[in-house]
């Protein structure tokens, strides 16, 4: 059971490039998410969805593109890279529910994150 | 959306002493109040959680407690050792919004 995986760890691009970052988890979650991390600025959502094949944006998506073709599977696309995009990315996935007192909850397990640099 | 504060941003103790970390958040609907831990080239990581209808939660060392009428929760850590040196978040309503971290340094 490897949880959340996320290819590559790192990369370099230089501006204009594309690139993708694959997300996969093998816990048959629902609910998949693209943070990015930044010093100083916590962890901002850029896309997320609910379910395979839907997707939403999120705090900050400009500049990227995402699609859930398969449940297990959720893509980032940086389709001309800037240095701003310069920051790690982080992958979660989760099953949110409620308990038997009909509380609810929503743990995030998050992948071990990808370090991005645009020069 | 949701507007989520956290205080302080870096924190320093000596091994042994207490340390409090507060969440603030906006969302008068946030039903789920989560703490993560994420330590150095790590994703985060869940170390306790609360949910609306309960008050305090306690699970060894670690504590959170919600005031929802002031719409805060705290993270309380008891005899800090080394291994708590971490960064902290907290995820009111658990999906989307992220304090900005604080930064907890235990001091042998």
């Amino acid at each position: 059971n490897a949880g959340v995986t996320q290819t590559p760890k790192f990369r370099v691009l230089k501006t204009g490039q594309s690139m993708t970052l694959l997300c996969a988890q093998d816990m048959n979650h629902e609910y998949m998410y693209w943070y990015r991390q930044d010093p100083g600025m916590g962890l901002r959502l850029i896309h997320y969805s609910v379910g395979e094949g839907t997707t939403a944006k999120g705090e900050v998506p400009d500049g990227y593109n995402v699609s859930r073709l398969k449940k297990q599977n959720f893509l980032l696309g940086l389709e001309s890279a800037a240095p701003s995009q310069t920051s790690v990315y982080f992958c979660a996935s989760s099953h949110p529910g409620r308990d038997l007192k009909g509380g609810f909850h929503n743990e995030q397990f998050f992948g071990p994150g990808t370090r991005l640099t645009v020069l | 959306g949701e507007n989520v504060e956290q205080h302080p941003s870096t924190l320093s103790v000596q091994e042994g002493d207490s340390a409090v970390i507060k969440c603030t958040y906006s969302d008068s609907a946030s039903n789920y109040f989560p703490w993560y831990k994420q330590e150095l080239g790590k994703g985060p990581q869940l170390i306790i959680d609360i949910r609306s209808n309960v008050g305090e939660k306690k699970d060894q060392r670690i504590a959170v407690t919600l005031n929802k009428t002031a719409k805060h929760f705290s993270l309380h850590i008891t005899e800090t050792q080394p291994e708590d040196s971490a960064v902290y978040f907290c995820a009111p309503r658990g999906q989307f919004y992220f304090g900005t971290g604080t930064s907890l340094t235990v001091i042998p």
